[in-house]
């Protein structure tokens, strides 16, 4: 079946660095590909979302990238502050897998003072 | 306030015994999904509902029940709960099909099963 993989699993940055989280699909259908930040005790929500037809996205700190051909999409978050501590999950929503979203594994991110 | 709610938020039962989370969100939206979050390995899709009865298998469909009879209700039904149930469960909606809008989580569920 379809799947997503997410790397790494753990990742601590000091604050100030850049920190980029990877992720690879396997349906080839997929076409919108979100992201989500889950903080400790809280729901996830949607930081940033990509959609087939576009190569790059960018909101601030938080960039993500999208290379089709190779099936993977990172994101990149800048100038990382204490508060970008967090989970991050990754996603693959296409046609053919009927409208099942796929999530990654996760990524449990953490800024060092 | 535009919100996706869960009920009960916390729930402790034994083996066997049937239970219901409720799902409810109140910004009109035509797919409601249910997932379960366990330590590495992410969040992993249940059931999803496109719209009023209309409701088919994610990922880890085995051992849970879905209704969708209101728009905006999603009840996930746990007939004969076991020991690998226990996790924490999810419900989150999106304005229509997931690969478009944005998901929107409710607060959480944690079940344990005994």
């Amino acid at each position: 079946g379809e799947n997503v993989e997410q790397h790494p699993s753990t990742l601590s940055v000091q604050e100030g660095d850049s920190a980029v989280i990877k992720c690879t699909y396997s349906d080839s259908a997929s076409n919108y590909f979100p992201w989500y930040k889950q903080e400790l005790g809280k729901r996830p929500q949607l930081i940033i979302d990509i959609r087939s037809n576009v190569g790059e996205k960018k909101d601030q700190r938080i960039a993500v990238t999208l290379n089709k051909t190779a099936k993977h999409f990172s994101l990149h978050i800048t100038e990382t502050q204490p508060e970008d501590s967090a989970v991050y999950f990754c996603a693959a929503v296409g046609y053919s897998s009927a409208s099942k979203i796929i999530f990654g594994s996760g990524t449990r991110l953490s800024i060092r003072p | 306030e535009a919100q996706v709610t869960q009920n009960p938020r916390y729930l402790i039962t034994v083996t066997g015994k049937k239970l219901t989370v409720t799902c409810s969100q109140n910004m009109n939206h035509e797919y409601m999904s249910w997932y379960r979050q366990d330590p590495g390995l992410g969040l992993r899709q249940i059931y999803y509902s496109m719209n009023v009865e209309v409701t088919d298998k994610g990922d880890v469909p085995e051992g849970y029940k879905v209704s969708r009879k209101e728009k905006r209700n999603f009840p996930l039904i746990l007939e004969s709960p076991s020991p690998n149930q226990t996790s924490l469960y999810f419900c989150a909606s999106s304005l229509s099909k997931g690969d478009t809008d944005t998901q929107y989580f409710g607060p959480g569920t944690r079940l344990t099963v005994l």
